[in-house]
């Protein structure tokens, strides 16, 4: 079974730049999860997907940010226009949920974005 | 609110020595804990976790943490290190539940010196 894939794994950009970092989770996984790790500083939550749905976005920082999630598969994070702490490694992760059970979140290898 | 604070951003052993990473966390709702793993140019791995069963959880890797509620803490050890586990060690808690959004401490850097 492949695990929780991100593209690109780096990516470099200049300030005002647009950057989309995607995901694709375990298949049949319907929670999908973004999280950010800026340098020196703890991994941070941005938003949690249930299917297509935003079930939570209360941890993206601004409006410069926009998640999506069509069609429940894999998921998109954009950056428009990206600035200087905006650099980071971003980590998606899914979770299977049966039920009332949920599962633990596996984790991506993460994209590490730095915005010069 | 729910927060984390792991002791001690790097940790130095010896092969063989003990491993104690600490970890403090504070909630406002029964904490489910996690430890995570995360080798170079790898995703996070989960280690281990607590959802208020035993208070003693064992881990893969012959890890294991105990979870004390008087003293808010869920310490990872693992009785004899090697080089293998030369990662950062992440500890976590969510609200209660393994579904939704995780908190997450800074990471501890383990350093195994031969």
């Amino acid at each position: 079974e492949a695990g929780v894939t991100q593209f690109p794994s780096h990516s470099v950009i200049e300030k005002g730049q647009t950057v989309t970092l995607r995901c694709d989770p375990i298949s049949g996984h319907d929670n999908l999860y973004w999280y950010r790790r800026v340098m020196g500083k703890e991994i941070k939550f941005l938003l949690h997907f249930v299917k297509e749905s935003k079930q939570d976005e209360s941890g993206m920082p601004n409006n410069r940010f926009l998640a999506e999630r069509t069609g429940g598969t894999y998921s998109t994070l954009k950056v428009q226009p990206a600035e200087l702490e905006d650099s980071g490694v971003y980590f998606c992760a899914s979770s299977q949920e049966v039920g009332v059970f949920s599962y633990e979140q596996y984790f991506g290898p993460g994209t590490r974005l730095t915005v010069t | 609110a729910q927060s984390v604070t792991q002791l001690g951003s790097h940790v130095s052993v010896s092969e063989g020595a003990l491993v104690l990473l600490r970890c403090n966390y504070s909630s406002s709702v029964p904490p489910y804990l996690f430890w995570y793993v995360q080798y170079p140019n790898q995703g996070l791995q989960l280690l281990l976790k607590y959802t208020s069963a035993a208070t003693l959880v064992k881990g893969i890797n012959g890890f294991e943490a105990e979870f004390k509620k008087s003293e808010t803490s869920f310490h990872l050890t693992k009785p004899s290190a090697h080089m293998s586990d030369a990662a950062e060690y992440f500890c976590a808690v969510s609200r209660g539940s393994t579904l939704g959004r995780l908190y997450f401490g800074r990471g501890t850097q383990l350093t195994v010196w031969p």
